[in-house]
């Protein structure tokens, strides 16, 4: 697509449930990145993929947070028996560079607001 | 290990005075800078990056950047600020070496243009 697409732009949901959130990135991007981003912080980094590959997951936060990339396109994030702390704004992201390539720009969607109550 | 510190959190300033955001690293290795805008109810957006070369960096709609090593600091600095500028300004830096473009951001500060 033109841009970064996510779905849902807002989710609330009762603690316990199970959450997915959706990333339909710039169609001729490699590298797709998912990031959280509490009220009042700066975006926080959780996983990337290059392609369907996931190199680098250290950044979620437990284990029932959870990301895939089939295809090497479009990704979702999981997150898993939801609670409280997990409201946040999560944004993806997505470049053109594959590991050292690229200029380094990242290109991110609107997000989706979740609101775990 | 990048971490990067914005220490203002918001700056208030009249339209067409001049504004400073400040930003400061800190990494063992290069890297790279950033600063990212957040306009109400958008994604966040590119506005000017440092990669190599000249330390000094420009964006199309008047702000600057000047990448100083020895301070470790990217502040960013317009000389006369516009109602549109009112935003959240991020800073971010990456480590290009460690084999991708994942960045860490600053808290980000709020720019509010008061008319």
């Amino acid at each position: 697509g033109a841009g970064v697409s996510q779905s849902p732009r807002y989710k609330v949901t009762k603690r316990g449930q199970d959450v997915t959130l959706r990333c339909d990135p710039i169609s001729s991007h490699a590298t797709l990145y998912w990031y959280q981003q509490a009220l009042g912080q700066g975006p926080e980094f959780l996983t990337y993929f290059n392609y369907e590959a996931q190199p680098d997951k250290s950044g979620l936060p437990s284990d029932r947070f959870s990301a895939e990339r089939p295809e090497g396109s479009i990704s979702t994030l999981t997150i898993q028996r939801t609670e409280q702390r997990d409201s946040a704004m999560y944004r993806c992201a997505s470049s053109s560079g594959s590991g050292r390539g690229g200029t380094g720009e990242l290109f991110f969607g609107e997000g989706s607001r979740l609101t775990v109550l | 290990a990048q971490s990067v510190t914005q220490l203002d959190s918001q700056v208030p300033v009249f339209e067409e005075a001049p504004v400073e955001l400040r930003c400061n690293y800190s990494s063992s290795v290069s890297v790279y800078l950033f600063w990212y805008v957040q306009y109400p109810n958008q994604g966040l957006q590119l506005l000017l990056k440092y990669l190599s070369g000249s330390t000094l960096v420009e964006s199309i709609n008047g702000f600057e950047a000047e990448f100083n090593k020895s301070q470790t600091s990217f502040h960013l600095r317009k000389p006369s600020v516009h109602i549109s500028d009112t935003a959240e300004y991020f800073c971010a830096v990456s480590a290009p070496g460690a084999g991708s473009y994942q960045l860490t951001f600053g808290k980000g500060t709020k720019l509010s243009v008061i008319p």
